[in-house]
């Protein structure tokens, strides 16, 4: 079956713009997870819901990041005036439950310039 | 809060040799722990998992155990193959109410014919 997708695969984007990054999780899956790869601090959690529900918004790294997920299934993260520290791959990940195995999408690699 | 070290790459092998890379944790409670794979140009995969003290994960000829006593989860396969060349992180959730992972920085492993 399908599984996580992500769009868009890369992205460029110049300083000072907002950038919005969509993750598709399994269908099914009720817990997603947003995480960052970069190269200075690794595989760092951003956001994780719980059906449209955000109960742990701890690593977003500031308020110029957001994220929602509408009907239970795609998800959004938004970065408003993206700076060049933003610049990394985002990976979008979703389990069936939380608790069960995470399953991540092939992420969007972001370079902000 | 948590953290995970892995041995820091990259590791460069020859086909068939022993390969160990080492991986410590800190966590509160009892986490799981896990390996994932990220092969080039691909997303993350769960390689394998153990959920409680003395379990022995084991996918593809890999196993890790479960170590309490040193906190650790070393990933170790007795021959490796070309087709393991790859970036390996070693990653834990403590539960909790979101099951967020926390990952190491990763190992790049190279392996040459």
């Amino acid at each position: 079956g399908a599984g996580v997708s992500q769009s868009p695969s890369n992205k460029v984007t110049e300083k000072g713009k907002d950038v919005e990054l969509r993750c598709d999780p399994i269908s099914g899956h009720t817990a997603l997870y947003w995480y960052r790869q970069s190269l200075g601090q690794g595989l760092e959690f951003l956001i994780y819901f719980q059906g449209n529900s955000a109960p742990d918004k701890s690593g977003l790294p500031s308020d110029r990041f957001s994220a929602e997920r509408t009907g239970g299934s795609v998800s959004t993260l938004t970065i408003q005036r993206t700076q060049q520290e933003d610049s990394a791959v985002y990976l979008c990940a979703s389990s069936l439950r939380q608790g069960n195995e995470q399953y991540f999408g092939p992420g969007t690699r972001l370079t902000v310039t | 809060g948590n953290s995970v070290t892995q041995m820091e790459g990259p590791v460069t092998l020859s086909e068939e040799a022993f390969l160990t890379i080492n991986c410590t944790y800190t966590a509160t409670g009892y986490p799981s722990l896990f390996w994932y794979v990220q092969y080039p140009g691909e997303g993350l995969q769960l390689l394998l998992k153990a959920t409680k003290a003395d379990d022995k994960g084991s996918n593809k000829g890999f196993e890790a155990t479960y170590r309490k006593e040193t906190t650790s989860f070393h990933l170790e396969k007795g021959s490796v193959q070309v087709s393991d060349s790859a970036v390996y992180f070693c990653a834990l959730n403590s539960g909790g109410s979101n099951y967020k992972l926390t990952f190491g920085k990763g190992t790049l492993l190279t392996v040459n014919p």
